[in-house]
C-alpha cells in the first residue's frame, strides 16, 4: 500500500460544483502539504500544515480551502470549481526539520496525484 | 521575495548524451533539493545539498551547489531511456518549513 494516498485520483465536474479530494498517510509525519501542477509551471504551493492546529496558506490559495482532520489526514476543498482549477493536484508529507544553518531538511513524500478536470 | 529559474525548459538528447538543468536563485539559500517525476508520475526526492560548493553523486547523476549557494544543478552523464521525466529543484531559503519548486526542465531521449 503506497504511504501516501490521493482520492479520488481522477474527476471531472462542472463549474460551480463543490469538490473535495482526500490524503491520508501513514508515514507519521507532522507535515502535509497540497500542490498544484500545471504544465510548464512546476509545483505550486497551496497550503501546507505543520500539525492538526496549524494550517497555512501557500503561493496561491485563493479558491481553496484546507481541513486536517486528523495527522493523518489533510483534505482541500474547491467550494465553487471554476475551470482555470483544471489541474494535477498532490498531496505530500514531510518530515522536515530544523538543521540550524542548513535550514529546514527532510525530503517531500508525494502521492499519486488526484487529476481534476472542471467542464 | 526569492526567484527561481530553472533552465532549460525542455532538452530532448539521444540516448548516451550527457545532460544538465540548472537552477538559479536570487537570493541565498539554505540547501536545495532535487526531485524527478517520471511521466504520469509523481515527483521523487532524488537529493538534498546543504553546503557551500557541495558535490554529491549518485551512480551517473552528479549534483553540485554553488559556492554563494545561489545556483545549483544536475547532470547526468550517458543518458539512457529511463532518465526521461521532469526534473525539479526545490529550493529552501530556511525562513520557513514550506518547499517550493522551480520550474522544472522536461528531459526527453531518444535511441
Amino acid at each position: 500500500d503506497a504511504d501516501v494516498t490521493q482520492t479520488p485520483r481522477n474527476r471531472i465536474t462542472k463549474t460551480g460544483k463543490r469538490i473535495m479530494l482526500e490524503c491520508s498517510q501513514t508515514k507519521g509525519h507532522d507535515r502535509m502539504y497540497w500542490y498544484r501542477q500545471d504544465p510548464g509551471l512546476g509545483l505550486r504551493l497551496i497550503y501546507y500544515s505543520f500539525d492538526v492546529k496549524d494550517i497555512n496558506k501557500g503561493e496561491i490559495s485563493d479558491g481553496y480551502s484546507v481541513s486536517r482532520q486528523a495527522q493523518a489526514k489533510f483534505s482541500l476543498s474547491l467550494e465553487s470549481a471554476i475551470p482555470n482549477q483544471t489541474a494535477l493536484y498532490f498531496c505530500a508529507t514531510s518530515d522536515l526539520s530544523w538543521g540550524g544553518t542548513s535550514g529546514y531538511t527532510g525530503e517531500l513524500f508525494f502521492g499519486e496525484g488526484s487529476r481534476l478536470t472542471v467542464l | 521575495g526569492q526567484q527561481v529559474m530553472q533552465i532549460p525548459q525542455y532538452q530532448h538528447v539521444q540516448e548516451g548524451e550527457d545532460f544538465t538543468t540548472y537552477c538559479n536563485s536570487s537570493t541565498t539559500l539554505s540547501n536545495i533539493q532535487w526531485y524527478k517525476q517520471r511521466p504520469g508520475g509523481h515527483p521523487v526526492f532524488l537529493i538534498q545539498l546543504v553546503k557551500s560548493g557541495e558535490v554529491k553523486k549518485q551512480k551517473r547523476l552528479t549534483f553540485q551547489f554553488g559556492e554563494a549557494k545561489k545556483n545549483s544543478s544536475l547532470h547526468i552523464t550517458a543518458t539512457q531511456t529511463t532518465d526521461v521525466g521532469t526534473y525539479f529543484c526545490a529550493p529552501n531559503t530556511g525562513t520557513a518549513s514550506k518547499l517550493t519548486f522551480g520550474t522544472g526542465t522536461r528531459l526527453q531521449v531518444t535511441l
